[in-house]
Order: C-alpha cells, then structure tokens, then sequence
C-alpha cells in the first residue's frame, strides 16, 4: 500500500507569514491529492482536490501544487482563523490514505 | 443543502457488535459513493471503508477488514457499517462523508457528518 508522509508534523508561525506543509507518498498517485483543514472540536473540511484546485468557498490564501509524490499545501498569509490540523489524502485507488496530519498553530 | 447524520454510536463491550447509519439528505444519493472516515481520540484521520453507488465495489481498510460491513439503502437514502468483534482500537469518532464527485469512488471528500462516538471498552 502507498504510505503518504507529512512534514512537518506541527508548526508554529506568526500572522501573515507563508506557510507551508508537504505531503510525500510512497509512490506515484500523479494528481490524486487532497488537502483536509480540521479546526479544533470541528468536522474535517475539504480544502484542495487533484492538487491544485481550491474547493468552491475556500480562501485564495489557500493554494496547492505537486503531482506524482510530492505535494504541498500552502498558506499565503496566515490567518487566526487558520489554526488548524492539516491532512493530505491520496484518492487514486484504495486504500484512501490519509497522511499523519500537519497541526498549526499562532506564535 | 447537504446534510449528513451519523447515529448509532455508543458504549460496546470487546467482541460486541454495533451498526451505524447515516441518514443523507439534500442531494440525489444513489449518485454519490458514500465513505466512513473514522478518527480516534486525538489521532488523525483514517479512511475505513467505501461503498460505490449500486454497492458494486466496496473497500475495507485492512485494520476492518472481516470485522465491518458496508452497505447503502438509495430507497431510504441511508448508509451503513455493521461493526462486528470490536476492540479498543476501534474506538473512536465513525464520521460518514460523500464523495466529491458523482458516480465514482475515485473521489476527494466534499461532505461530512458531525460523527458518531463509538466506545470499545469493558
């Protein structure tokens, strides 16, 4: 089974900066990617699929990139409302993996 | 709008069975692969089973495997896992999530439930 890898598995960063999380599997899914933001005490919610394409109603600060084995989620200018646990999915073939989770916090 | 709600959830001894549902509403669910997701207490998430539209291809998670069932009702626009010989590590939150897009498996997931809390423990 294909294995996706996060890094790193947390961070801290202060409002505005650029941050940036990757996801790495095992082996190639070409564009097969999704990001997941789940805020504390709250459902999963759907940020980016194929990679690259921002799910209708998601913030332009959110963009991703990568095919094949490496990805990357990136914000922009981190925002308050930004803190959150970050996953990446691969949705190529089963099974659906889920990466470890990225956890982002305000310093 | 969208709206999917888990129930069935609860306290269940090791070995016992349990069967969850998720009631789907809002959109045309015999279109729409249908996922359970689960989470335990504070661990990520992993993916536990999916089931395609005319229940044609179904996957387990090897950790499920033998133990869970999933099955649809598009009549009663309902989703289902049959839990069967639960064990600790199968405590946690069982959230029901729609596919992205319709009539594949091969699909990101765009709709979530609010969960259902399931308890393994004697």
């Amino acid at each position: 089974d294909i294995q996706m890898t996060q890094s790193p598995s947390s961070l801290s960063a202060s409002v505005g900066d650029r941050v940036t999380i990757t996801c790495r599997a095992s082996q190639g899914i070409s564009n097969y990617l999704a990001w997941y933001q789940q805020k504390p005490g709250q459902v999963p919610k759907l940020l980016i699929y194929a990679a690259s394409t921002l799910q209708s109603g998601v913030p332009s600060r959110f963009s991703g990139s990568g095919s094949g084995t490496d990805f990357t989620l990136t914000i922009s200018s981190l925002q308050p409302e930004d803190v959150a646990t970050y996953y990446c999915q691969k949705y190529n073939s089963a099974p659906w993996t889920f990466g470890q989770g990225t956890k982002v916090e305000i310093k | 709008e969208v709206q999917l709600v888990e129930s069935g959830g609860g306290l269940v001894k090791p070995g016992g069975s349990l069967r969850l549902s998720c009631a789907a509403s809002g959109f045309t669910f015999s279109t729409y692969s249908m996922n359970w997701v689960r989470q335990a207490p504070g661990k990520g998430l992993e993916w536990v089973s999916s089931i395609s539209t005319s229940s044609s291809y179904i996957y387990y998670a090897d950790s499920v495997k033998g133990r869970f069932t999933i099955s649809r009702d598009n009549a009663k626009n309902s989703l289902y896992l049959q839990m069967n010989s639960l064990r600790a590590e199968d405590t946690a939150v069982y959230y029901c999530a729609r596919a992205r897009f319709p009539t594949t498996v091969t699909s990101p997931k765009d709709y979530w439930g609010q969960g259902t809390l399931v308890t393994v423990s004697s």
